[in-house]
């Protein structure tokens, strides 16, 4: 599986926008980005993915490199709510169980009130 | 509505017993998994059935053994319990394997927190 590398942690005030960065150097063509978070005691949510083109839905933003090595997920208003791990994964769409989620370590977010 | 469902919530056993965990998914889709989350929070795939299949088992040891007596359930038995077994277990579905559905989410329950004793 292409490995993601993301920071073990990042802090936040709420109201303000986060950016919580992702490096995927060896991706490869039929990898799509996904970004999964899990609040404290609940199971993963997912949250946006993408495979070229910048993504937006109602929960976050996501930018991706020109290179696709490194993208970006975007929280434009953090919220006390917000404070979960977040996960960068990469999710192959090429045959037999590729499609499968293999989570990292993510990046826990702290939201300071 | 529940969409992915799993009980119970805390289970605690002592080693040596044989448990089970249900998991019930009320979305209609054709594929279920089990991970698990050690006390490192490190989530691992363990199984994936797609419509009733296995499709996926990665290297977890005989004693696990799920079964999917149809596509909307997926139930986790564990015999001889052991220390290292303590986890949360979350169960989760999406709507296939084929080309289309790919990149389609996963929905997870919320857990199945073990702990052995």
């Amino acid at each position: 599986d292409a490995k993601t590398t993301q920071p073990n942690s990042m802090e936040s005030n709420e109201e303000e926008p986060v950016h919580l960065p992702c490096n995927h150097s060896t991706i490869s063509g039929t990898d799509y980005i996904h970004w999964y978070r899990q609040l404290p005691s609940q199971g993963p949510e997912y949250v946006i993915h993408g495979l070229t083109s910048n993504v937006n839905n109602r929960m976050a933003s996501l930018a991706i490199a020109e290179d696709r090595k490194s993208s970006t997920l975007i929280l434009h208003r953090a919220t006390l709510r917000d404070a979960a791990v977040y996960y960068c994964i990469l999710r192959s769409t090429s045959g037999g169980s590729n499609y499968k989620l293999t989570f990292g370590k993510g990046t826990l977010l702290t939201v300071n009130p | 509505d529940t969409a992915v469902s799993q009980t119970p919530k805390y289970l605690v056993t002592q080693m040596g017993n044989d448990k089970s965990i249900k998991c019930e998914q009320n979305l209609g889709h054709d594929t279920m998994y089990w991970y698990k989350q050690d006390s490192k929070k490190f989530l691992k795939i363990m199984f994936s059935y797609n419509n009733k299949e296995l499709i996926i088992n990665e290297t977890v040891p005989n004693r696990f053994s799920p079964k999917s007596p149809d596509k909307a359930h997926l139930n986790l038995h564990i015999n001889s319990l052991e220390l290292g077994d303590s986890a949360v277990y979350f169960c989760a579905s999406s709507p296939g394997t084929g080309l289309g559905s790919r990149n389609s989410p996963l929905h997870f329950g919320n857990g199945t927190r073990l702990t052995v004793t």
